[in-house]
């Protein structure tokens, strides 16, 4: 079991730039969470899918962020036109069911210049 | 929505000495989980305890849903527990994302 994989563990952008992070689930966990951690804020949630079905987005900020999950071994978190205020480790969790233990990824470090 | 607490904000202990991390929360809750993160590392997940009281090696979880809280304790703590211990409660009404704690940050000296 490899745990949960995050792709790329760091990521430096230019102001405006696009990132894209890669998270790839347990193996036969249907739930995947994406979080965003800073100092000043603490951990917080962004988005959550499940089955690949997007279930809850709240988290995400309106503009510029998507996430999506074409199949059952990966997830991607995109952020078009990054801004400096967007700096943050961006965690990447499985679960089995969504309703249970949540296993978080090594996290990837995005930095915007 | 629900808001959690954690106690104290940071904590030095001397190698072997215990301590006893709190928890609050705002409501009624689904579940309860711990985590324990180096830093720069990644959240390890160290007890998913929506209620009584669990333990591993070394440390023990309490939850007790009516008077919203838990707790971890830690024995004979050894240099190698410094870090930073997180509890993250998931409640119905948040769906199943975890509402996070801002942490304790435990310092322990040899």
């Amino acid at each position: 079991n490899a745990g949960v994989i995050q792709t790329p563990r760091h990521k430096v952008t230019g102001k405006g730039q696009e990132a894209t992070l890669w998270c790839e689930p347990i193996s036969g966990h249907s739930a995947v969470f994406w979080y965003r951690q800073t100092i000043v804020q603490g951990l917080e949630f962004l988005t959550y899918f499940r089955n690949q079905a997007p279930i809850d987005d709240s988290g995400m900020p309106k503009e510029r962020f998507s996430a999506q999950m074409p199949n059952q071994s990966h997830s991607t978190l995109k952020i078009q036109s990054t801004q400096p205020q967007d700096s943050a480790v961006y965690l990447c969790a499985s679960s089995l069911d969504g309703a249970d233990t949540q296993y978080f990824g090594p996290g990837t470090r995005l930095l915007v210049l | 929505g629900q808001q959690v607490q954690q106690s104290p904000a940071s904590l030095v202990l001397q190698e072997g000495e215990n301590a006893e991390l709190q928890c609050n929360f705002s409501t009624s809750l689904n579940s309860m989980q711990w985590f324990y993160q180096r830093p720069g590392g990644s959240l390890v997940s160290l007890f998913y305890n929506p209620s009584g009281t669990k333990q591993s090696g070394r440390l023990t979880s309490t939850t007790v849903i009516k008077e919203r809280r838990s707790s971890l304790h830690i024995s004979s703590s050894q240099t190698t527990d410094s870090g930073t211990y997180l509890c993250a409660t998931m409640t119905n009404s948040a769906g199943n994302k975890l509402t996070f704690g801002i942490g304790t940050r435990v310092l322990v000296r040899p």
